[in-house]
């Protein structure tokens, strides 16, 4: 089994939807982050979370919240769905020295 | 935000040739990360790398961190079809915990 689970891998929703994206680990690692993917532009970092009780703003959080239910789930949600947030989204955890980030298989979401 | 500077963006290449490419930064780093991603799977690591002037070898792929902190690359020798993919490069500083990706190198190797 996949150490990083994404669910759904595949979403299509309709603009103003409210949908969520999950994420859960084994890895046992404390930290926890989204990142979206648009091609050429690399991985962007959208949220993060250092611990249960932590959450943090990356560089393109507006329009998306997260949720960090417990150690092992971090999910992401789109209050209302809008066609420029389709794009493939990852998650991905890393222990406390936060080094090595160890990656979902990623969710594609596409917005019409 | 902040981003790498990676090159080059692409590379089609014939099996058997060698590949480099690089990644360059305005800020001083203290860890070399590179990922592959396969088409439809999340970014796999390769190499890290901690030091400066550190070189280390994974099979037919070598990295290098930069002696001024601020790059680092990656060979790939010997090239073969399962090669094919997308390599980022991400970095670390000292003052800050969060990876900063490069913008990605894909990759085609034909036969």
């Amino acid at each position: 089994d996949a150490d990083v689970t994404q669910t759904p891998r595949n979403r299509i929703t309709k603009t103003g939807k409210r949908i969520m994206l999950e994420c859960s680990q084994t890895k046992g690692h404390d930290r926890m982050y989204w990142y979206r993917q648009d091609p050429g532009l690399g991985l962007r970092l959208i949220y993060y979370s250092f611990d249960v009780k932590d959450i943090n703003k990356g560089e393109i959080s507006d329009g998306y919240s997260v949720s960090r239910q417990a150690q092992a789930k971090f999910s992401l949600s789109l209050e209302s769905a809008i066609p420029n947030q389709t794009a493939l989204y990852f998650c991905a955890t890393s222990d406390f020295a936060g080094n090595i980030q160890y990656f979902g298989a990623g969710t594609r979401l596409s917005v019409l | 935000g902040q981003q790498l500077n990676q090159s080059p963006q692409s590379m089609f290449i014939q099996e058997g040739e060698d590949v480099s490419m690089n990644c360059t930064s305005s800020s001083i780093f203290n860890t070399w990360l590179w990922y592959k991603q396969d088409p439809g799977e999340g970014p796999v690591l390769l190499i890290a790398l901690y030091k400066a002037g550190e070189l280390t070898s994974n099979g037919r792929l070598t990295a290098q961190f930069g002696i001024t902190r601020k790059d680092s690359f990656l060979n790939i020798s010997a090239s073969i079809p399962s090669d094919v993919g997308i390599y980022f490069c991400a970095g670390l500083s000292y003052n800050t915990d969060k990876l900063i990706f490069g913008t990605g190198t894909r990759l085609q190797v034909f036969p």
